[in-house]
């Protein structure tokens, strides 16, 4: 089954303890994004990335960190987490051309004390 | 920078009825838009992508138009079912530059369906 998937699903943690929320495709696509979701805010990209070892800057960058060692592979940073990060984060997927959609994985929810 | 508005904010209708949703966005330089789906909770499903050269995309009882010069979208779905209720998201991704790969949602049109 093509799926995108992310874990943990849920975490609670506590201000400066260093995370990772990994993403995981089994569709070999390129493209891989990772977004935060907020209310009144709506979905908000962080980072993306055209393809391996190539990674870029979405609207929303500070404070995280991603790396693309493997095309398969996603995995999003956050060095000292603060609570201003609490939020809902989705990844995604897709082919690098565009002219497929993206597949999104189901959400980490992740609240930061 | 690319903005894009959804109208109305959130939608109630009863089941039957035929209903439309408005996307709109400031920047006509765009390579697709796409509509999806979010049930509470869960993540975004992909329920129909335009590249910028058609006009319209069609699945079942959805319809999505797009007409780029003007910078709107409309998804129409046709005799609402109570599963039809969710959050209904629009997107857009650039045309080129080294502003491909970003994609900018709107916030979204809640809709509500009631048997």
């Amino acid at each position: 089954e093509a799926q995108v998937t992310q874990n943990p699903r849920y975490l609670i943690t506590v201000t400066g303890k260093k995370l990772t929320v990994t993403c995981s495709q089994n569709m070999n696509h390129e493209y891989m994004s990772w977004y935060r979701q907020d209310p009144g805010l709506g979905l908000r990209q962080i980072y993306y990335s055209m393809n391996v070892e190539v990674t870029d800057k979405g609207d929303v960058p500070e404070g995280y960190k991603v790396s693309r060692k493997e095309k398969r592979n996603f995995p999003l940073i956050l060095e000292s987490p603060s609570p201003n990060q609490t939020s809902l984060y989705f990844c995604a997927s897709s082919t690098f051309q565009g002219h497929q959609p993206q597949h999104f994985g189901d959400g980490t929810r992740l609240s930061i004390l | 920078k690319q903005e894009v508005t959804q109208i109305p904010a959130a939608l109630s209708v009863p089941e039957g009825e035929n209903l439309v949703l408005n996307c709109s966005f400031t920047d006509s330089a765009i390579y697709n838009l796409q509509w999806f789906r979010q049930d509470p909770g869960k993540g975004l499903t992909s329920l129909l992508l335009i590249q910028s050269s058609q006009r319209e995309q069609t699945s079942g009882r959805l319809n999505a138009s797009l007409d780029k010069s003007s910078g709107r979208s409309t998804l129409y779905i046709a005799a609402s079912q109570p599963g039809d209720s969710a959050t209904y998201l629009c997107a857009v991704r650039p045309a080129g530059g080294t502003s491909y790969g970003k994609l900018t949602f709107g916030q979204g049109t809640i809709l509500t369906v009631h048997p």
